[in-house]
């Protein structure tokens, strides 16, 4: 069964270190979407992408925060520096077609990041 | 701007009891909705979804009716399962030029034997 792949599963850094997660979206999937997620919260949208083109960021931290998909394919998400609100489980999920309103997203297992 | 509430949690049920967790919804347009569960250390997987008013979405004995009228679209189950132990979010998609999702802050529930 094809799943959302991300990398590490598990990140602590210290504050203002830089920090990178990977994602692998389902083969064939045209929609990424990066989530972080507070604890006790629900996923708040960072980032969607449309193949390589951004979508929506609106609500991503630009100072510090990046993020990129340039085949259109799996995509990073950057953090520099880090600080210590960043602490958060951070979730991928991607979805088939383009501009379709009814698919369901499938997402990862996430990347939990730990600022100390 | 779109937006989903939930009830507040922990709902906690004895096994068998009937569920209601609630979700109402504001957004342009005609949003599809959706539900999610979460299980401990997981990520979110589709419980069961509407696309239109009048729909309802069912799965593992879950239901949800998508209720345009009171823009709500609560999630019930007859028979709760100690298994069903899990944090449940409301989300939606609306189009406002492409279609951004929405989640509520999740609601958790704890069944007990």
């Amino acid at each position: 069964e094809a799943e959302v792949a991300q990398s590490p599963r598990y990140k602590i850094t210290e504050k203002s270190q830089a920090v990178a997660f990977w994602c692998d979206p389902i083969s064939g999937h045209a929609t990424l979407y990066w989530y972080r997620q507070i604890l006790g919260q629900g996923p708040e949208l960072l980032v969607q992408f449309q193949d390589e083109s951004v979508v929506d960021d609106s609500q991503l931290p630009k100072d510090r925060f990046s993020a990129e998909r340039l085949k259109g394919v799996d995509s990073t998400l950057k953090i520099q520096p880090a600080e210590l609100g960043d602490s958060a489980m951070y979730l991928c999920a991607s979805s088939p077609g383009q501009g379709v309103g009814y698919n369901e997203q499938f997402f990862g297992p996430g990347t939990r990041l730990t600022v100390l | 701007g779109n937006s989903v509430t939930q009830m507040e949690g922990p709902v906690t049920l004895s096994e068998e009891a009937f569920l209601t967790i609630n979700c109402t919804y504001t957004a342009t347009g005609y949003p599809s909705l959706f539900w999610y569960v979460q299980y401990p250390g997981e990520g979110l997987q589709l419980l069961l979804k509407a696309t239109k008013a009048d729909d309802k979405g069912s799965n593992k004995g879950f239901e949800a009716t998508y209720r345009k009228e009171t823009t709500s679209f609560h999630l019930e189950k007859g028979s709760v399962q100690v298994s069903d132990s899990a944090v449940y979010f409301c989300a939606l998609l609306a189009s406002g030029g492409s279609y951004i999702p929405t989640f509520g802050r999740g609601t958790s529930l704890i069944v007990h034997p």
